[in-house]
């Protein structure tokens, strides 16, 4: 079946340090590919999304492509802040109607 | 601003009781989820619906069950409350082939003691 697999946390960086947060995955057909945000106390948020191969998602300096060679959707910012530390989560959907999540890295940027 | 609305943010009950998790859209979308997150576990998918009045068991029903009177609000129950129930539930709702991706609540943190 379809899932996630993303790197195991927990991860501390110091502040304007480079962060990449790996996500793979296994799944049938062309899935659509997401990265989602958790911020303390509060649900999860759409952090970016690609939808093809090759396709590249952004959001506030994040960055993410879809790799269909390699089944990757790693997460990359150049240069993370204090208010970055958060859960991050890698997820999937193939159908666009369920959504397969990894089990979350959780980021603390210290100052 | 689009919404899901989770109607309470914290909740302690006591074993045994019987516990309602309200989830209320106002974005029209068909389809609508709860989820538990655990630490070490991520999200983990109880039950799930497509359209009013039908249901799915998702990964993890038992101990759950869910009602969908109405499109816009999707109830998660808890029958009898075991201590293992306690956990940070998360709805979240989505369009018909939502690419756009999920929707979710603030979550609600139940207690069971």
């Amino acid at each position: 079946g379809d899932s996630v697999t993303q790197m195991e946390g927990p991860v501390t960086l110091s502040e304007e340090a480079f962060l990449t947060i790996n996500c793979t995955y296994t799944a049938t057909g062309y899935p659509s590919l997401f990265w989602y945000v958790q911020y303390p106390g509060e649900g999860l948020q759409l952090l970016l999304k690609a939808t093809k191969a090759d396709d590249k998602g952004s959001n506030k300096g994040f960055e993410a492509t879809y790799r269909k060679e390699t089944t990757s959707f790693h997460l990359e910012k150049g240069s993370v802040q204090v208010s970055d530390s958060a859960v991050y989560f890698c997820a999937l959907s193939n159908t666009g109607n369920q959504f397969y999540f990894g089990t979350g890295t959780s980021l603390t940027v210290i100052p | 601003d689009v919404k899901v609305t989770q109607s309470s943010r914290y909740l302690v009950k006591r074993t045994g009781e019987k516990v309602f998790l309200e989830c209320v859209q106002d974005m029209d979308h068909e389809n609508m989820f709860w989820y538990r997150q655990d630490p070490g576990l991520g999200l983990r998918l109880i039950y799930f619906s497509y359209d009013v009045k039908m249901k799915e068991k998702g990964d993890i029903p038992e101990g759950y069950s869910v009602s969908r009177e109405k499109k816009e609000r999707f109830s998660l129950i808890l029958e009898s409350a075991s201590t293992n129930q306690t956990s940070m539930y998360l709805c979240a709702s989505s369009p018909v082939q939502g690419v756009g991706g999920y929707t979710f609540g603030s979550g609600t943190r139940l207690t069971v003691v």
